[in-house]
């Protein structure tokens, strides 16, 4: 079947520390891969995403990169902002549904 | 990019009666739609998908009778909580894919339901 496996949080950093947040997935096929940003009190927002093996989706000083021989799909920030605090969320399409992760909640302290 | 409304963004109902959540694609047409239940801590559960002018499509174990879908239109997807229960008391989060674009979905941002 299709999963994704998301790493748990919450993750508290300090202003411009590295961001890593773990995501691997288990899907038949050949998926899109996708990471999510919910800020508080707003809906889902795309941050990035994958359509292919190598393909690497970049957005905001985020990247991931789609790694199809360790299915992963890690989200990584060289230095966060207090405003990157957020909720994300790693997914996966295929066809017509997607699969998302638990979640990982980010706090970025001053 | 695209926005995709949703109405309320909260709601507290008496057990018994039923409630309606709207979700509007504001800048595209939208053929199919999605509702999702997130309860805390844990991830996205799809509970149905919807087409324009057809009937749903309901995941396993996602009572029907109970959660009514109806996309009357390619702008607007309606889900009705019917007779609800404090146990339905979720975050419910609809989406919706661009007819044209087709390569993403644009979320709602979500209503949280308590039911009392």
């Amino acid at each position: 079947g299709n999963s994704v496996t998301q790493m748990e949080g919450p993750v508290t950093l300090s202003e411009e520390a590295f961001l890593t947040i773990n995501c691997t997935y288990t899907a038949t096929g050949y998926p899109s891969l996708f990471w999510y940003v919910q800020y508080p009190g707003e809906g889902l927002q795309l941050l990035l995403k994958a359509t292919k093996a190598d393909d690497k989706g970049s957005n905001k000083g985020f990247e991931a990169t789609y790694r199809k021989e360790t299915t992963s799909f890690h989200l990584e920030k060289g230095s966060v902002q207090v405003s990157d605090s957020a909720v994300y969320f790693c997914a996966l399409r295929t066809g017509n549904q997607f699969y998302f992760g638990t979640g990982t909640s980010l706090t970025v302290i001053p | 990019g695209a926005v995709v409304s949703q109405h309320p963004s909260w709601v507290i109902c008496k057990s018994g009666t039923s409630v309606k959540i709207e979700c509007r694609s504001l800048d595209f047409q939208a053929t199919t739609m999605f509702w999702y239940r997130q309860f805390p801590k844990q991830s996205l559960m799809l509970m149905a998908t919807s087409n324009e002018g057809s009937k749903a499509t309901y995941e396993q174990g996602v009572e029907k009778d109970k959660f009514l879908i109806n996309h009357a239109s390619l702008t607007l997807s309606t889900l009705t909580v019917t007779s609800a229960h404090p146990e339905d008391s979720s975050f419910y989060i609809c989406s919706a894919r661009d007819s044209v674009i087709d390569t993403e979905a644009f979320f709602g941002q979500g209503t949280r339901l308590t039911v009392v």
